[in-house]
């Protein structure tokens, strides 16, 4: 048990698809973050929230796009996603003063086709 | 730009054997440094970091690394490597705020 915990586990979808991912923290920290993780690739930082504020967005397109409602949960919207898109994507948390230690939930494998 | 380099994609290695796996980094100040494992299907799991102080750390699941400021390593050591250790490892340099750098990653083999 991390204390972070994402649904679905995996999800199929077509590139004309809407979905959205979720990530919920257990643990009591103020920052969350999604990453991109690809085959062969390191992982790719893609946002970061901050006490609800979004602090980071590592350039990425438009049809990904994050939501924080609170400081323990977060979404990530999907919409006309592309086949490279397909990946694992994975949700983290941490408490700021901590020296950025991040505790990662189990991730969402996502395949588009 | 900060950078981490894992410079081995894949290591094989004996139950039993020791272990190190290498990383380097690029970061003008003391950068915090970690070392995180995956397991196939899971998020990543923290071993252990370094902030400051004493260069050699411990961890969990007996790991320990030691920071070279000289060579600006933060290489991952076992003693003895066990069937369960089989997994991909990541080192990560914090460079400021909330951005984490991963380095590439390292699969390790553990064969009986």
């Amino acid at each position: 048990e991390t204390g972070v915990t994402q649904t679905p586990r995996h999800l199929v979808m077509g590139m004309t698809n809407k979905k959205s991912l979720k990530c919920e923290q257990h643990l009591g920290h103020n920052a969350m973050y999604w990453y991109k993780q690809s085959a062969k690739k390191p992982l790719e930082l893609m946002f970061v929230y901050n006490f609800k504020e979004q602090t980071e967005n590592n350039s990425v397109p438009s049809r990904f796009s994050p939501e924080c409602p609170n400081s323990s949960h977060l979404f990530l919207h999907l919409h006309t996603l592309q086949p490279e898109d397909s990946a694992l994507y994975l949700c983290a948390s941490s408490q700021p003063g901590s020296g950025n230690e991040q505790f990662f939930g189990p991730g969402t494998r996502l395949t588009v086709l | 730009a900060q950078s981490v380099t894992q410079p081995d994609i894949h290591i094989t290695v004996s139950e039993g054997a020791s272990l190190e796996l290498r990383c380097n980094y690029s970061y003008g100040a003391t950068p915090y440094l970690f070392w995180y494992v995956q397991s196939p299907g899971q998020g990543l799991q923290l071993l252990l970091k370094y902030f400051s102080g004493d260069t050699l750390v411990q961890g969990i699941k007996g790991f320990e690394a030691e920071f070279k400021r000289s060579q600006s390593s933060f290489n991952l050591r076992k003693p003895s490597v066990h069937w369960s250790d089989a997994a991909e490892y990541f080192c990560a340099v914090v460079e400021g705020g909330f951005k984490t750098i991963f380095g590439a990653g390292t699969r390790l083999f553990v064969k009986a």
